[in-house]
């Protein structure tokens, strides 16, 4: 079965880096994922297809604050000089043959 | 630049049936390289899909909505809907439209998403 784990919380400095983790269920780890950003009474924003070897590709306007990588079934979202509208929820996102899964979302906290 | 909003009612009675529909601007619906998306948040909660469609009508849904879910589409308007039977309290939710990067049935990431509406279920 296709799951997406995710740490419920996550914070750090603002100005300070921070790296979110998302799991793939076992048996999955060639699968690209893809990073959403919900920031608060907002909608999600799509931020970045994450392929298993970690190479990946931004959607349009994201900042090069936010990088991926990936190792074995792990895969990350690093959000380096963090400022204060990078408070919000982040969702990872995988898919199947017709299927469509979400992570359960970090919040990340700017102290 | 693409847009996709959401419109239908914001209160929905308990045992009746959800309707939303999609407008796409920006881009067309017709094309091959995208599924079209419906995925759902409840008060608090996380997000959770609903269901994908093809232009050409194929349409996949998560199995724990299957029987309850209908996805249709209407090219020449540019719109796709939803339809969710037998409501109950635990459908309140925002419900958000998507496009899907195809590649997969069903669809791949979702890269453009709408601003999402809120519905109620009341009893």
């Amino acid at each position: 079965q296709l799951v997406l784990t995710q740490s419920p919380s996550a914070s750090a400095s603002l100005g300070a880096s921070v790296k979110l983790t998302c799991t793939l269920s076992s048996g999955h780890s060639t699968y690209a994922i893809a990073w959403h950003q919900q920031q608060p009474e907002k909608g999600p924003r799509f931020l970045m297809k994450l392929n298993s070897d970690g190479s990946h590709s931004k959607g349009d306007g994201i900042p090069d604050r936010f990088s991926g990588s990936t190792s074995g079934t792990e895969r990350y979202l690093t959000i380096s000089s963090l400022q204060l509208e990078d408070e919000a929820d982040y969702y990872c996102q995988t898919w199947g043959t017709g299927i469509v899964v979400f992570g359960g979302g970090t919040k990340v906290t700017v102290l | 630049q693409l847009q996709l909003q959401e419109s239908g009612p914001a209160l929905v009675k308990s045992s009746e049936t959800l309707s939303l529909t999609c407008t796409v601007s920006g881009g067309s619906i017709n094309s091959s390289s995208y599924y079209w998306g419906w995925i759902r948040q409840p008060p608090g909660k996380g997000l959770e899909w609903i269901g994908s469609l093809y232009y050409s009508g194929s349409s996949y849904y998560n199995v724990s909505l299957k029987s309850r879910v209908t996805i249709s589409v209407d090219t020449s308007k540019n719109q796709f809907s939803l339809k969710l039977s037998s409501v109950s309290a635990a459908d309140t939710a925002v419900y958000y439209c998507a496009r899907l990067r195809g590649g997969r049935a069903a669809g791949t990431f979702l890269d453009f998403w709408g601003q999402g509406t809120l519905v109620t279920v009341s009893s």
